[in-house]
């Protein structure tokens, strides 16, 4: 079946640090991909999403490229900012079926 | 509503005791997703409704969980004989196809078993 595998956390940097995280997937046909954020206290929210291969989603000085031919939706932010500290989830829904599953989450820890 | 509604936000529970947790989706939301978080974890798939094909159950942890959603509305996350390991935050989701499209969360149900 269908997985999605995020690297390790907790992720802790200092303010201003270029961030990435990694995310691979497996999956059959062409699934779409997510990046959802979980700030301290609120609710999962939508951060960027790409829908085909090559395609590039970005949002709040976040960026991600579908990358087809390695499996990855890998996250990077050049710079990133105390208020960016939360629990970020890799995710993709199913071409056929709209099943949505999620990594495992990746805390990220931003000091000043 | 505007967003995802769930209730009740907590329930406290005794063991062996059901609970019955609710989710609002987004009107005109097709797809309806239960997940399962507990602490410091991540987002374990529960189920999934899209329109009126049969939900897929593959995620439910045993056969004391069960689902419904009336209407292609509301749905109901059931347990029964409920468990110490069931304590979690329960999360509810829904989006318009399902497909490639952003999914909106609600605020949750955190369930403590005692």
């Amino acid at each position: 079946g269908n997985s999605v595998t995020q690297m390790e956390g907790p992720v802790t940097l200092s303010e201003e640090a270029f961030l990435t995280i990694n995310c691979t997937y497996t999956a059959t046909g062409y699934p779409s991909l997510f990046w959802y954020v979980q700030y301290p206290g609120e609710g999962l929210q939508l951060l960027l999403k790409a829908t085909k291969a090559d395609d590039k989603g970005s949002n709040k000085g976040f960026e991600a490229t579908y990358r087809k031919e390695t499996t990855s939706f890998h996250l990077e932010k050049g710079s990133v900012q105390v208020s960016d500290s939360a629990v970020y989830f890799c995710a993709l829904t199913d071409s056929n079926t709209g099943k949505l599953i999620f990594g495992q989450g990746t805390t990220l820890q931003v000091k000043p | 509503g505007a967003g995802v509604s769930q209730s009740p936000s907590n329930k406290v529970t005794e063991k062996g005791k059901d609970v019955e947790l609710r989710c609002d989706p987004i009107s005109g939301h097709t797809a309806l997703y239960w997940y399962r978080q507990s602490l410091g974890q991540g987002l374990e798939f529960l189920i999934y409704f899209q329109g009126n094909s049969a939900p897929d159950k593959s995620g439910l942890p045993s056969d004391r969980f069960s689902a419904e959603r009336t209407g292609g509305s509301v749905s109901t996350l059931t347990i029964q004989r409920t468990q110490q390991e069931d304590s979690a935050v329960y999360l509810c989701a829904s989006s318009l196809t399902g497909v490639g499209t952003e999914a909106f969360f609600g605020q949750g149900t955190r369930l403590t078993v005692v």
